[in-house]
């Protein structure tokens, strides 16, 4: 059974499209992420939720939003690509927002934008 | 505000040798610190944690770190080098307060891990 899984794994589109990226765990946890890694690698937080309530947000456009039906679920999405989007969106799950928590990572959605 | 630096891009290693990737943080409060490794085109898997209990921490597949507050470093080593290590290893600081952003992960640049035959 996969912990956090993402759908879809690629995403090709062109600029100003809409779209969204799911997530969904099933550990239990109280608190989801969203991390963009960059072509460099560099990864940076962009939201996360905590109980279905937004507890971080980043200096993230407000072109992305992120959406959490249930605990066990944080999609975003996306409006209006521009190419600066092409990256790589993790998420991610943990415990709770303790600081000492294990984050534990999904496998990635990696968004191109031409 | 916290920060993390790993210095070296890239390192590498021949099979059997010590593996050694620096991790400095900077951070106002005591901090955890977090060992992530990225193998291609997968997501990232926990390594090791440092929450204030001992300084050195073991992790899985060989790899520790020790904590030295007065040099704020976090450095993770493995005796001995396996192919299978090569990957992008990411250090990571955190706050230690519950609530708020205090689960929020700080990343380093990461490192690529080479293994030479």
């Amino acid at each position: 059974d996969t912990a956090v899984s993402q759908t879809p794994k690629y995403l090709v589109t062109q600029m100003g499209n809409d779209k969204s990226i799911k997530c969904e765990q099933n550990l239990g946890h109280d608190t989801m992420y969203w991390y963009k890694q960059d072509s460099k690698k560099f990864l940076k937080i962009m939201f996360s939720y905590n109980n279905k309530e937004l507890i971080i947000n980043e200096t993230v456009p407000n072109r992305f939003s992120p959406k959490s039906p249930d605990k066990a679920h944080l999609n975003l999405h996306i409006n209006s690509l521009e190419l600066g989007d092409s990256a790589v969106y993790f998420c991610a799950s943990s415990q709770d927002a303790a600081g000492a928590r294990e984050q534990y990572f999904g496998p990635g959605t990696r968004l191109t934008v031409t | 505000a916290q920060s993390v630096t790993q210095l070296g891009s890239h390192v590498s290693v021949s099979e059997g040798a010590l593996v050694l990737l620096r991790c400095n943080y900077s951070s106002s409060v005591p901090p955890y610190l977090f060992w992530y490794v990225q193998y291609p085109n997968q997501g990232l898997q926990l390594l090791l944690k440092y929450t204030s209990a001992a300084t050195l921490v073991k992790g899985i597949n060989g790899f520790e770190a020790e904590f030295k507050k007065s040099e704020t470093s976090f450095h993770l080593t493995k005796p001995s080098a396996h192919m299978s290590d090569a990957a992008e290893y990411f250090c990571a600081v955190s706050g230690t307060n519950y609530g708020g952003s205090q689960g929020n992960l700080i990343f380093g640049k990461g490192t690529k891990l080479s293994v030479k035959p």
